[in-house]
């Protein structure tokens, strides 16, 4: 069974900063999925990928399958990237997503 | 833009009461899920649905749970007999390939509370 663990838990930075979040997992997986969850509830597919790095405006994702690392970037973070960012591993097969615990950010003005 | 969408949002029940939480999947999509995610805590799978049958399921999906797909767009969750550790936001899902591998998209939730 796949462990996926998340840091930091919490981040509060001002508005401006770069932003990085870590998600390891034990065991191999077949893609990494960044998602977001915002105070209502709804979660939002940000990436994924199995391999190398995605970029999709502000936020970029990269994957260490040897190291099974995997970090979610942000750059010139704004207030509205507030929210509950989550990593979640797929093993292959039709099995589901296992979910981190997510990160909660907070982006100050 | 196609979205996943679930009905009811917020739905509030006895103990020991059955539910039905719906879901309509993306129209080509083709493999479905539910998760649940408990207040505070981390999302968690809890059945994949393919081809009209369970995929997979986890040791959470025991014998009060049911999903359907009664017509070519619904996906239903039921909950046999609700208890208070029921209460959570539950999750569909859809997805155009399975085993994880192409992007999921997820509904907004419904929001279940037994009392």
């Amino acid at each position: 069974k796949n462990e996926v663990e998340q840091s930091p838990q919490n981040l509060t930075a001002q508005e401006g900063e770069f932003i990085t979040i870590n998600c390891s997992y034990s065991v191999g997986i077949s893609a990494l999925h960044w998602l977001q969850q915002h105070p209502g509830g709804g979660i939002v597919s940000l990436f994924m990928l199995s391999s190398g790095k995605k970029k999709h405006g502000r936020l970029i994702a990269t994957i260490n399958i040897q190291e099974k690392h995997s970090s979610l970037h942000i750059t010139a973070s704004h207030p509205r990237d507030s929210a509950v960012y989550i990593c979640a591993a797929s093993g292959g097969g039709a099995d589901g997503l296992t979910f981190g615990k997510g990160t909660h950010l907070i982006i100050q003005p | 833009e196609p979205e996943v969408t679930q009905t009811p949002s917020h739905q509030v029940t006895q103990m020991g009461q059955e539910v039905i939480l719906r879901c309509v999947p993306i129209s080509n999509h083709l493999y479905f899920y539910w998760y649940r995610q408990i207040l505070g805590q981390k999302v968690e799978f809890l059945v994949s649905f393919y081809n009209n049958e369970i995929s997979e399921k986890s040791e959470i999906f025991d014998d009060q749970f049911s999903v359907e797909r009664p017509d070519g767009s619904n996906f239903t969750l039921k909950i046999r007999s609700t208890k208070l550790e029921d209460s959570a936001m539950y999750f569909c899902a859809s997805s155009a390939g399975g085993g994880g591998n192409t992007e999921a998209f997820f509904g907004q939730g419904t929001r279940l509370t037994v009392v």
